[in-house]
């Protein structure tokens, strides 16, 4: 298995410019998160789904940022409009079952300028 | 409020002694607790995870205890060898009414030097 493969894996764009970052968790994995790391406030929980299905988003930190998980196999966060403090590396992570580890992917490291 | 915090200082270990990371938390009741490591431009790699009716778990140089009653988990690697510096995030998980959600700390940045 190739692991949970995040795209890209660095992303540089300009404020108010739309962002797409994109995730494909492991195959038979049913759950899927999207997290965010950044040095102030370490690694944060945006969204999860379970079964391609949003279950909390309560972490996605404004209506500018948004997630889909069409199928089981690709899921892709959004942010329009990109601003500089959107500036992180995000993390895909994908889970089997309930207290199961977490495999995730190498990242993407946004840079808003 | 509700906070994770692990040990606020990087930790720099000798090679061969025992390395012990502490992860307390307030105002959470997690049903499991997880530790995971993390190297530079990586995603953190999963490597225990003990839940709240175990006392410690165990796999190879690692040693994770968890005690719910002091609201604390210790993190040990003994034998510890320059390969095992990183980053080393607790993770605490079976929150509220979402057993799937996991909540991690900051991080233990940890230096084993030869």
């Amino acid at each position: 298995d190739a692991g949970v493969i995040q795209s890209p894996r660095h992303e540089v764009t300009e404020m108010g410019q739309e962002v797409t970052l994109r995730c494909k968790p492991i195959s038979g994995h049913d759950y899927l998160f999207w997290y965010r790391q950044t040095m102030m406030r370490g690694l944060e929980l945006l969204i999860y789904f379970n079964n391609n299905v949003p279950i909390d988003d309560s972490g996605m930190p404004e209506d500018r940022f948004s997630a889909k998980m069409p199928n089981a196999s690709f899921s892709t966060l959004k942010i329009q409009p990109s601003e500089p403090r959107d500036s992180a590396v995000y993390f895909c992570a994908s889970s089997s079952r309930v207290g199961r580890g977490y495999t995730f992917g190498s990242g993407t490291r946004l840079t808003v300028v | 409020s509700q906070k994770i915090e692990q040990n606020s200082e990087a930790l720099n270990i000798q090679e061969g002694k025992t390395a012990t990371l502490t992860c307390n938390y307030t105002n959470y009741s997690p049903a499991y607790l997880q530790w995971y490591r993390q190297d530079p431009g990586r995603g953190p790699v999963f490597l225990l995870l003990i839940r709240e009716n175990e006392k410690e778990k165990r796999k190879e140089r690692l040693k994770v205890t968890f005690d719910t009653t002091l609201k604390q988990s210790l993190f040990h690697i003994t034998a510890s060898q320059p390969a095992d510096s990183a980053t080393y995030l607790c993770a605490l998980g079976g929150l509220y009414s979402s057993a799937s959600k996991i909540i991690f700390g900051s991080g233990t940045r940890l230096s084993i030097r030869p």
